[in-house]
C-alpha cells in the first residue's frame, strides 16, 4: 500500500464547477498534512495546510479525518487558473511523503 | 530574497559521468532537502539536512552523495551517472521539520542521462 495516495485524475471540469480531491494516508501517527499545488514544469507550493478541524482559504476547504486517515481539498467554483496538479503531503517524523498528485484542467 | 536557487536548469549526461546540482538558499532556514520526482509520480526524498555539518538519508539515497558546510550551500553530488537517475531534481529549505511549516522549493534541475 502507498503511503500517501490520492485519486490518479486527471480532472476535466468547466469553469464554475464543484471538484473534490480525496487523499488516504498509511500511517497512523503522522503529524500534519498540506496540500501543494504544482504547475506543469514547475515547482511545488503550499497551497493550505489542513487542520483537524478543517479551514477554508476562500474558494478552497480542506478536510481531515485522522479516524479514517482521510485528507480532501474541495475548490469551490472552479477558474482557468486553477489548472495544475494537486499534492496531497504528510508530514512523517519532519519528513514530507508526497501523493503522486491529482491533475486538474479546468476548461472555458 | 531569491528564496531556493538551483543550478544547472538543464543537464544533459552520459552513463557513467558525474556532476554535482548546487542548491542555495538565502532565508537562513536550518532545514534542507533534495527530492526527485519522476513523470507522473510523487516526490521521493533523497537526503536531507537538518544544518550545517549533518545530513542524512532519505527513501532513495543510492547513488547520490550530499555535504552541508553552510546554512546556506546543500549540493547534490551524483557519481557514476545511470539512466534511472533521469528525473527532476528539486531542492527545498523550511524553517523547522515539525509541526505546521512550509518548504520552499526551488525552480528544479531537469537531468537525462542517455
Amino acid at each position: 500500500r502507498k503511503e500517501v495516495e490520492q485519486d490518479p485524475g486527471p480532472f476535466n471540469v468547466p469553469e464554475g464547477a464543484t471538484v473534490a480531491f480525496n487523499c488516504t494516508y498509511s500511517n497512523s501517527a503522522s503529524q500534519s498534512f498540506f496540500w501543494y499545488r504544482q504547475d506543469c514544469r514547475k515547482e511545488p507550493k503550499l497551497l493550505m495546510s489542513v487542520y483537524s478541524s478543517g479551514n477554508e482559504d476562500g474558494r478552497f476547504t480542506a478536510q481531515l479525518n485522522r479516524a479514517s486517515q482521510y485528507i480532501s481539498l474541495l475548490i469551490r467554483d472552479s477558474k482557468l487558473s486553477d489548472s495544475a496538479t494537486y499534492l496531497c503531503v504528510v508530514n512523517e517524523g519532519g519528513k514530507l511523503i508526497f501523493g503522486q498528485g491529482t491533475e486538474l484542467s479546468v476548461k472555458p | 530574497n531569491a528564496g531556493v536557487t538551483q543550478t544547472p536548469k538543464f543537464r544533459i549526461l552520459k552513463i557513467g559521468q558525474s556532476m554535482t546540482l548546487q542548491c542555495a538558499q538565502d532565508m537562513n532556514h536550518n532545514y534542507m532537502y533534495w527530492y526527485r520526482q519522476d513523470p507522473g509520480m510523487g516526490l521521493k526524498l533523497i537526503y536531507y539536512s537538518v544544518g550545517a555539518g549533518i545530513t542524512d538519508k532519505g527513501e532513495v539515497p543510492n547513488g547520490y552523495n550530499v555535504s552541508r558546510s553552510t546554512t546556506e550551500d546543500f549540493p547534490l553530488r551524483l557519481e557514476l551517472a545511470a539512466p534511472s537517475q533521469t528525473s527532476v531534481y528539486f531542492c527545498a529549505s523550511s524553517q523547522r521539520s515539525t509541526g505546521l511549516y512550509e518548504q520552499y522549493f526551488g525552480p528544479g534541475t531537469r537531468l537525462t542521462v542517455t
